[in-house]
């Protein structure tokens, strides 16, 4: 079963604007949601993480909202750039050590 | 450059050979992890260290699979009698139990596995 799913496979944005990726989990076990980044050929690269209690956390351009009552979290990132264009992964912690990641989004920033 | 390390990057074996990965975490942290990743999806948990002690594995790593971390560094992870559904991606990431933030996790630049 996906415990974590990011059901946007791609999305384009353009350059300065926001970008909005979205996951939704069934687990409401999981005590702490992280998004990673990834180029290809490269391992994926933290960007931020939230923790279960929490609703908003903010670093920089990125900002990691959660919606407990509808196991829904989302990354903002604004402005978009070009160095933005990845696939980004969502992913939890369900209380043990390990994490459950989602299926990914990638994310094209045009110029 | 003080991050997650893999040895090495791009394997390519015949159906039937054994292989052996490694990775060397972030020096401090003393856990370590194995995912494995294949296109289209997420990185998969397949198992993870605390120091020496392999504490948890998933049902994804078969008894084909053995992985070990003797001296609580560095890590081998080994496939025995590949075969084509192993191709995939081996990613190693580490973290510090203890620390602020234990559950954030640092991953290496993977290992690329086809078996043809």
């Amino acid at each position: 079963d996906q415990q974590v799913k990011q059901n946007s496979p791609s999305l384009s944005v353009q350059e300065g604007r926001i970008s909005i990726l979205n996951c939704d989990y069934t687990n409401s076990m999981f005590d702490y949601f992280l998004w990673y980044k990834k180029y290809p050929a490269e391992g994926p690269t933290f960007l931020i993480s939230i923790s279960s209690i929490k609703d908003k956390n903010e670093d920089g351009r990125f900002t990691v909202f959660l919606n407990k009552s509808a196991k829904h979290l989302s990354l903002h990132i604004v402005p978009s750039q070009p160095g933005d264009s990845a696939v980004y992964f969502c992913a939890a912690r369900p209380g043990a050590q390990k994490l459950v990641f989602g299926q990914g989004t990638r994310l094209t920033i045009n110029p | 450059d003080t991050g997650v390390s893999q040895d090495p990057r791009h394997k390519i074996t015949k159906r039937g050979q054994n292989v052996t990965f490694r990775c060397d975490p972030i020096s401090e942290h003393n856990r370590l992890y194995w995912y494995r990743q294949t296109l289209g999806q997420g990185p998969e948990f397949l198992t993870y260290f605390q120091n020496e002690a392999q504490l948890e594995k998933s049902r994804l790593l078969s008894d084909r699979f053995s992985a070990e971390r003797p001296k609580g560094s560095f890590s081998t992870l080994e496939i025995q009698r590949t075969e084509q559904g192993d191709s995939a991606m081996y990613l190693c990431a580490s973290s510090l139990e203890g620390s602020e933030r234990p559950y954030e996790q640092y991953f290496g630049p993977g290992t690329r596995l086809t078996v043809t």
